[in-house]
């Protein structure tokens, strides 16, 4: 069982504005860095968000990261057909010493 | 880059033990980073199995530490997955992937393999 929690499934049409949420706790979000990662269907996942809001270098500006105390969000603007895929927060964890991932996010896009 | 690539048998019997190995090429392994396995069951999603460092230094998930070792050969720049006991649940994608010991990507995973599946059949 995940102890990061995102919501399942989330949508949207071209265009669009989504944001995919990642609550956790103290002893992880709430003291370290949350990364997001993106797996489109078939591929291994890669790195989308690192450090709460940084991009590395290839990714759109669409997408864009943010934490506030336990949760943190991604969001998608302007969203394309391309966006769909599986995605997954992540941060490490304090009282377990491993990190650990969100249960993932399926994103559709209409 | 640094490209990662996973090999090993795609098939282990029940109650064996999965082993696999991961290339690191294009960098070093003894590079400041922690060297990292991540698991995929079909239709499911990541679960972090655990990391290791050039030195030896290790972490390890709790729901798996009594089955799970990870070694390093760094004259091959190579690192490696043992996991004993495996039962249907085992059944996974493997994949293996760099997390960055310092610098503002500390901790996140930024390089993966393609990732391996291995079938624990009976």
């Amino acid at each position: 069982q995940s102890v990061l929690t995102q919501p399942p499934s989330a949508s949207g049409t071209p265009g669009q504005r989504v944001t995919i949420s990642c609550s956790g706790s103290n002893s992880n979000i709430g003291t370290n860095s949350v990364h997001w990662y993106q797996q489109l269907p078939g591929t291994a996942p890669k790195l989308l968000i690192y450090s709460n809001n940084q991009r590395p270098s290839g990714v759109p500006d669409r997408f864009s990261g943010s934490k506030s105390g336990t949760s943190a969000s991604l969001a998608i603007s302007g969203l394309r057909s391309e966006d769909e895929a599986d995605y997954y927060c992540a941060a490490w964890d304090d009282s377990v010493s491993a990190v650990i991932f969100g249960g993932g996010t399926k994103l559709t896009v209409l | 880059q640094v490209p990662l690539q996973e090999s090993g048998p795609g098939q282990v019997k029940l109650l064996g033990t999965l082993s696999l190995t991961c290339d690191v090429s294009g960098g070093s392994i003894t590079s400041v980073n922690w060297w990292t396995w991540v698991r995929q069951p079909p239709g499911k999603g990541l679960e972090w199995i655990g990391e290791i460092y050039f030195s030896g230094s290790t972490n390890y998930n709790p729901s798996l530490r009594s089955r799970v070792r990870l070694s390093v050969d760094k004259s091959k720049n190579q690192f490696f997955l043992s996991l004993t006991s495996v039962t249907a649940a085992d059944t996974a994608v493997y994949y293996c992937a760099r997390a960055p010991n310092s610098g503002a990507s500390y901790r996140s995973l930024d390089y993966w393999g393609q990732g391996t599946l291995v079938t624990v059949s009976s």
